[in-house]
């Protein structure tokens, strides 16, 4: 079946880069999504990339897809101590428009 | 808009007693999930809708039921309540096609 993984923990010095890495494995998926959850909060989204994509930037935000390996990975630039949260991939398959699997989340932990 | 609200926000409950939790968005979505996060697990879908009146199983339904009378609205029960389903439960709405969007959590102690 479908799984998406994710590391659980990553911790990095206040304004270096960050980079959490997902792997999946239905390769027939058409979204997929990075959420941020923080403490006490449900899940926010982040940021998406369509699969014909490689890339995709937004501000300190970078989303790279690698569709032949499946992994994605979300690259945070000059990480502030408010990027401390857990960061869910998810991944949106074309077997039916509501099933969405998650990853376990990484637990980002920015030291001062 | 309030976007997608939770009612409440905490409960404990003793084993064997029941309890709804009430999940209502103003965004006019189709589609309506449960989920419980639970340490290490991520989320995992208890039941979703796919519009008013209907409803369906997702990963692990056993223990929960559902409802859907209202598009806004999406209940989940718990008829008799064990400590196995001690978690936070997150409800999330989307159009058909796109990402979803969460309700802050409940979080359910069962002793």
């Amino acid at each position: 079946g479908e799984d998406v993984e994710q590391s659980l923990f990553l911790s990095v010095r206040e304004g270096d880069s960050s980079v959490i890495n997902c792997t999946y494995t239905d390769s027939s998926s058409t979204y997929l999504y990075w959420y941020k959850q923080e403490p006490g909060a449900g899940l926010q989204l982040l940021t998406y990339i369509f699969s014909n994509m490689d890339m995709k930037q937004d501000q300190r935000l970078t989303v790279l897809l690698n569709k032949k390996d499946k992994h994605l990975s979300l690259r945070i630039a000059d990480t502030q101590t408010g990027d401390s949260a857990i960061y869910f991939c998810a991944e949106r398959g074309t077997s039916g428009t509501y099933k969405y699997i998650f990853g376990t989340g990484t637990r980002l932990k920015v030291l001062a | 808009n309030a976007g997608v609200t939770q009612t409440p926000k905490f409960r404990v409950l003793k084993t064997g007693q029941s309890m709804t939790l009430l999940c209502a968005q103003d965004m006019n979505h189709e589609y309506m999930y449960w989920y419980r996060q639970d340490p290490g697990m991520g989320l995992r879908l208890i039941h979703y809708s796919v519009g008013e009146g209907t409803t369906a199983k997702g990963e692990v339904p056993d223990g929960y039921n559902v409802s859907r009378l209202k598009k806004q609205n999406f209940l989940l029960g718990l008829e008799s309540a064990a400590p196995s389903q001690t978690s936070v439960y997150f409800c999330a709405s989307s159009y058909p096609t796109a990402e979803q969007y969460f309700g802050p959590g409940t979080r359910l102690t069962v002793t």
